[in-house]
C-alpha cells in the first residue's frame, strides 16, 4: 500500500522545456491536488481534480496544465518551463467526504 | 480574498516547555480548521481538525483552540520533545470549491 506517490523525486530542466510530474494514488480517493511550495509562502494551490476526466484552477495556475484520465493518476505539466516555476511540487489526495488530504514526498524541481 | 497567517517563521523552544504555535485568518468563516506536521524533505502530514462549535480539542500531548469571533486557532504541544521539531502547517477549507488554503508555517525547534 504505497499511498501517494510522485515521480521524479527531483528534476533539473533548461528554460524552455517541457516536463510532466505524475502523481498516482492507491487509495481509491475522488479529489487530487497539486501544490507549490516556496520558501516563506507555504503551499499554494496549482491545480485540482473533483473526479477523473474533471480539473479545476487554483490560486497559481498559469505556466502549468493538468489532466486527470484515470481516477489513480494525476499529471502535471509544464510546457515551457520558466525559473520562476522553481520550487518543490506536491501532490494531495481526498477522499470525498472526509476533510484530510494525504499527501506524496515531492518533487523538487529546479529550472536554470 | 481569504488569508492565514502563522505568527512566526520559526520558534526556538527548550525541551519540556510548551510550545504555542498561532494561526490567524481574514475575510472568512470556515466550518473548521486544521493542522499538519511537515518534516524536512516529506509532505505534510495530517494532526488535528477542529471545527467551528468546537472550542479545544487533544490528541496526546497536542492541543488546539479555535476562537471564531478572534479568527485565531491556537496550537500547543506539551513537554515538548526534540522530536517534535519541524514545521508546522494550519489549512482551512475555501468557501468555494473543493479545496483549501494553506498558512506559511511555523518551524519549531526544540532544544535538547
Amino acid at each position: 500500500n504505497a499511498g501517494v506517490t510522485q515521480t521524479p523525486k527531483f528534476r533539473v530542466l533548461k528554460t524552455g522545456q517541457s516536463m510532466t510530474l505524475l502523481c498516482a494514488q492507491d487509495m481509491n480517493h475522488e479529489y487530487m491536488y497539486w501544490y507549490r511550495q516556496d520558501p516563506g509562502m507555504g503551499l499554494r494551490l496549482i491545480h485540482y481534480s473533483v473526479g477523473e476526466g474533471t480539473t479545476a484552477k487554483g490560486e497559481v495556475p498559469d505556466g502549468y496544465n493538468v489532466s486527470r484520465l484515470k481516477k489513480q493518476n494525476f499529471l502535471l505539466g509544464l510546457e515551457s518551463a520558466a525559473p520562476s516555476q522553481t520550487s518543490v511540487y506536491f501532490c494531495a489526495t481526498r477522499r470525498r467526504g472526509r476533510n484530510i488530504q494525504y499527501f506524496g514526498a515531492g518533487t523538487r524541481l529546479s529550472v536554470l | 480574498s481569504q488569508k492565514i497567517e502563522q505568527n512566526s517563521e520559526a520558534l526556538n523552544i527548550q525541551e519540556g516547555k510548551t510550545a504555542t504555535l498561532t494561526c490567524n485568518y481574514t475575510n472568512y468563516s470556515p466550518a473548521y480548521l486544521q493542522w499538519y506536521r511537515q518534516d524536512p524533505g516529506r509532505g505534510p502530514v495530517f494532526l488535528l481538525l477542529i471545527r467551528e462549535n468546537e472550542k479545544e480539542k487533544r490528541k496526546e500531548r497536542l492541543k488546539v483552540t479555535f476562537d471564531t469571533t478572534l479568527k485565531q486557532s491556537l496550537f500547543h504541544i506539551t513537554a515538548s520533545q526534540p522530536a517534535d521539531s519541524a514545521t508546522y502547517l494550519c489549512a482551512l477549507p475555501r468557501s468555494y470549491g473543493q479545496n483549501f488554503v494553506f498558512g506559511p508555517g511555523t518551524r519549531l525547534s526544540v532544544l535538547p
